[in-house]
């Protein structure tokens, strides 16, 4: 079993929507959970981290379930420019190394 | 520049050639990490360093792979007897310890091995 599981999408949703991103993670010691935004040929940049509490940032929310091992990302009013893949990411056994979803790939069309 | 630094941008390699990447870091972090991208994939850790020691390797560094730090600044990362498999993208991510785990990804290395 992966350690990050992610539907890989495509999602095409229209400019306006809100969009909604899933992931498990299969290590129930990870501490830190985070989203990565990658734009085609480019790097992951950081999205977010997020919290058992849940955390939002402008338009973007994401949350944590740990007993369902469960992390979310909510995207609402969508733009084009939030076109991307969208990386779920959870720390490693060892706390250093982070883990990467395979992304869910989001397109936003006019 | 004050970001993560990786040279080449590019390689094509034949075949059972070696290969060499470097990494500069942001210059205060003292922790980079090495990742491997291939299409369709996130990124999946192969090593990282804090200062110059190696303290983590992932089962996907064969013996052909070879990270250093020397002076815990750059890293080099080397790959000996290329293959086919070994085509992909090769990050370089550095962070400070005590930050949130904000990785800062260098643009990556895109190695082709034909």
């Amino acid at each position: 079993r992966k350690e990050v599981e992610q539907d890989p999408g495509p999602f095409n949703v229209p400019e306006g929507a809100t969009v909604a991103f899933n992931c498990t993670y299969s290590n129930s010691a990870s501490q830190s959970f985070f989203w990565y935004r990658q734009d085609c040929r480019k790097e992951p940049k950081l999205l977010m981290s997020v919290y058992s509490s849940g955390n939002e940032d402008g338009r973007f929310t994401a949350q944590l379930n740990r007993a369902s091992q469960y992390i979310s990302l909510l995207i609402r009013d969508s733009k084009l420019s939030d076109s991307a893949t969208y990386l779920c990411v959870v720390s490693s056994n060892s706390g250093y190394a982070l883990n990467f979803g395979k992304g869910t790939s989001l397109l936003v069309t006019p | 520049d004050t970001g993560v630094s990786q040279n080449p941008r590019h390689k094509i390699t034949k075949r059972g050639q070696n290969v060499t990447f470097r990494c500069d870091p942001i210059s205060e972090h003292n922790r980079l990490y090495w990742y491997r991208q291939t299409l369709g994939q996130g990124p999946e850790f192969l090593t990282y360093f804090q200062n110059e020691a190696q303290l983590e390797k992932s089962r996907l560094l064969s013996d052909r792979f070879s990270a250093e730090r020397p002076k815990g600044s750059f890293s080099t990362l080397e790959i000996q007897r290329t293959e086919q498999g070994d085509s992909a993208m090769y990050l370089c991510a550095s962070v400070n310890t005590g930050d949130s785990y904000g990785y800062t990804f260098g643009s990556g290395t895109r190695l082709t091995v034909v």
